[in-house]
């Protein structure tokens, strides 16, 4: 059953504390991507990366990090600095990011703020 | 800079009415347009996209969608909308020389039985 999987469902941060949140593909993608969901704005982007080892930073990158090691994965960090972390967070994928590719997305983690 | 713009924010028919969301794009070059869904509790899924040749495109679920080049334009379109329309729709779109989609707002549809 291929797709994208992301974890947790749900997550809540302390302030001051950092959080990262998981995104698997076994789609052979090679490009993957972080959008942040807000209620009326629609999705942003925070990071993409084109292929293992790279990435680039999206519209909002300030306050987060990522990594992409291994072509499958492609885990977001929420760092302290990002001062308003409440948001529903989507990894997606594509085949590649040189062309027109359609974009899959996870189901999302909803991150709260205690 | 790109943008995209949906003008209705929340939509409500009855169901069997007929749909026409709104969606305009900001960029002058060659754009790839796409229409996505978020049904409650699912994952954000593909309706419909536009890449290249007949501006009028069909996704599933009856819906539809088409390509005004002179109005920067990519409404979407359905005759006859059901109860388990209900959803949100986002209108995306990739312009050249971006890696990743620029989205809309959003346009929540409640389909009221």
């Amino acid at each position: 059953d291929g797709g994208i999987t992301q974890s947790p469902k749900y997550l809540f941060r302390k302030e001051g504390q950092n959080v990262t949140l998981s995104c698997e593909q076994n789609l052979n993608h090679d490009a993957m991507y972080w959008y942040r969901q807000d209620p009326g704005q629609g999705l942003r982007l925070i990071y993409y990366s084109q292929i293992v080892n790279d990435f680039q930073k999206g519209d909002i990158a300030e306050g987060y990090s990522v990594s992409r090691e291994k072509k499958e994965s492609f885990p977001l960090t929420v760092t302290s600095a990002q001062k308003n972390p409440t948001a529903f967070y989507l990894c997606a994928s594509s085949i590649s990011s040189a062309g027109p590719e359609t974009q899959y997305f996870g189901p999302g983690t909803r991150l709260l703020v205690l | 800079a790109q943008s995209v713009s949906q003008h209705n924010h929340h939509v409500i028919l009855s169901e069997a009415a007929s749909l026409e969301l709104g969606c305009n794009y900001s960029y002058g070059g060659t754009v790839n347009l796409f229409w996505y869904v978020q049904y409650p509790g699912q994952h954000l899924q593909l309706l419909l996209k536009y890449f290249s040749g007949d501006p009028l495109v069909k996704g599933i679920k009856g819906f539809e969608a088409e390509f005004i080049k002179s109005k920067f334009s990519f409404n979407l379109r359905k005759p006859s909308v059901q109860w388990s329309d209900t959803a949100e729709y986002f209108c995306a779109f990739l312009g050249m020389g971006r890696r990743a989609l620029t989205f809309g707002s959003g346009t929540r549809l409640q389909v009221q039985p």
